[in-house]
């Protein structure tokens, strides 16, 4: 059963600590994306790879945040530091080329 | 900038009746797809149902069906026979091929017994 797995499914941190989210596409995809979802801007883009180059990272605060695919079963995105207005729920999605993407289950993120 | 706007920001409707989602885009691509993605309690999203823009048929998928009107930049959900399990938060995308997905803010359905 090929799906996107995301570890952690929840952290919870507090301000100024770093946090590490990792995602695992789906063998075979070469296409990752990262998704932020808030109550208040709803789902957004961060930053995508395509076979493990980043292609777009214009949604992603670049002084905090990092997005690295050291592998291409691995797909990483960092915050450091982290901030109270971080908390969302961070979604990675994949994809083969075709319309699809698969999205994994997040990473509930929470900053106190 | 593509952008996507749903309208209705909850519905609900009782078991077994139709309900039709809205959603309007605006886009000055021609070749794109449009998608509508089903957010239960779970948070999972799961895709619902697909449309290329180069097709003029409408896509179905089993109860889930839509309304493409491409000129009117317009693509609504029509859910037949609702059921419990369809209670979700429902988004519509648009992507250019190959890119990301522009999601509008979601609309709440409810399904009541």
């Amino acid at each position: 059963d090929a799906r996107v797995t995301q570890t952690p499914r929840h952290k919870v941190t507090e301000m100024g600590q770093e946090v590490t989210m990792r995602c695992q596409p789906i063998l075979g995809h070469n296409t990752v994306f990262w998704y932020r979802q808030t109550m208040m801007q709803g789902l957004e883009l961060l930053a995508y790879f395509r076979n493990r180059a980043p292609l777009d990272d214009s949604g992603m605060p670049k002084d905090r945040f990092s997005a690295e695919m050291p592998d291409a079963t691995l797909a990483t995105l960092k915050i450091q530091p982290s901030e109270p207005r971080d908390s969302a729920v961070y979604f990675c999605a994949s994809g083969s080329g075709l319309p699809e993407q698969y999205f994994g289950p997040g990473t509930r993120l929470t900053v106190t | 900038a593509q952008t996507v706007t749903q309208s209705q920001p909850e519905m609900s409707v009782q078991e077994a009746e139709t309900v039709t989602l809205s959603c309007t885009y605006d886009t000055s691509e021609s070749n794109y797809y449009l998608f509508w993605y089903k957010q239960p309690p779970s948070r999972q999203m799961i895709l619902v149902i697909r449309q290329e823009a180069y097709k003029q048929q409408n896509a179905t998928e089993n109860r889930f069906s839509v309304n493409f009107q491409k000129a009117a930049k317009s693509f609504s959900l029509k859910i037949s026979d609702s059921q419990l399990g369809d209670t979700a938060m429902y988004f519509c995308a648009f992507m250019e091929y190959g890119n990301k997905l522009v999601f509008g803010a979601g609309t709440i359905l409810r399904v009541k017994s």
